[in-house]
């Protein structure tokens, strides 16, 4: 029930190309997914997130999709760059993120020239 | 400039030995966290506090502990009982204001030797 599952665990993508990122939950519960970015070494860094009351969120190169019937949702990464190369995490929480987040396992995502 | 300061960046522990990781913060936050990171688990949480002397436990709290004996710190010891303490550590914060993201530490990596 606690759950956000993640897919895939690494992604090739070339440079200029769409990465997807995608997610799932079953808590009905949760009201908050982040996306987190995480360098080798560092600490994971907030990079955008969504409510449940919009079904896409734009930030720069960066998308959020969320579809609450399917409980689903998927970060987008227009004309991918090879600095964009990281670890991204996506995450949930209830009561309107005061519940500690719950984590995906992470996508590992390699962007080639 | 603000932020959450995690030292020290390695630590070696030897085999029935306590170490203390240190976490503090001057974000003025009231939540701070600590997960803990392995490779291809993403992020599991150890325990968390809303509020200073006070904290819960989280998903994988045996074999840690932790204080909140003032806002800015939230240190977690890694006892002996924990039977596989090699990990990456990272503590975050939350402030209850300008949002829910979390502002992580740049981690711990723990190795026992």
């Amino acid at each position: 029930q606690q759950q956000v599952k993640q897919s895939p665990q690494s992604l090739i993508v070339q440079k200029g190309g769409i990465s997807i990122i995608n997610c799932a939950y079953e808590n009905t519960a949760f009201d908050y997914f982040p996306w987190y970015q995480q360098f080798p070494g560092k600490g994971p860094a907030l990079l955008i997130a969504i409510r449940p009351d919009v079904s896409e969120k734009k930030e720069g190169r960066f998308t959020i999709s969320f579809n609450k019937s399917a409980k689903q949702f998927s970060l987008h990464i227009m004309d991918s760059q090879p600095g964009d190369s990281a670890t991204y995490f996506c995450a949930a929480s209830t009561n309107s993120g005061n519940t500690p987040l719950v984590f995906g396992k992470g996508t590992r995502l390699s962007v080639i020239a | 400039d603000g932020g959450i300061t995690q030292s020290p960046k390695y630590l070696f522990r030897k085999e029935g030995q306590n170490v203390t990781l240190s976490c503090e913060q001057n974000l003025n936050h009231d939540a701070m966290y600590w997960y803990r990171q392995d490779p291809g688990q993403g992020l599991r949480l150890i325990y968390y506090s809303q509020i200073v002397n006070d904290f819960q436990k989280g998903d994988i709290a045996e074999g840690y502990s932790v204080s909140r004996e003032k806002k800015e710190s939230f240190p977690l010891t890694v006892t002996s009982a924990q039977k596989n303490p090699t990990a990456f550590y990272l503590c975050a914060s939350r402030g209850t204001l300008g949002g829910y993201g979390y502002t992580f530490g740049s981690g711990t990596r723990l190795t026992v030797v």
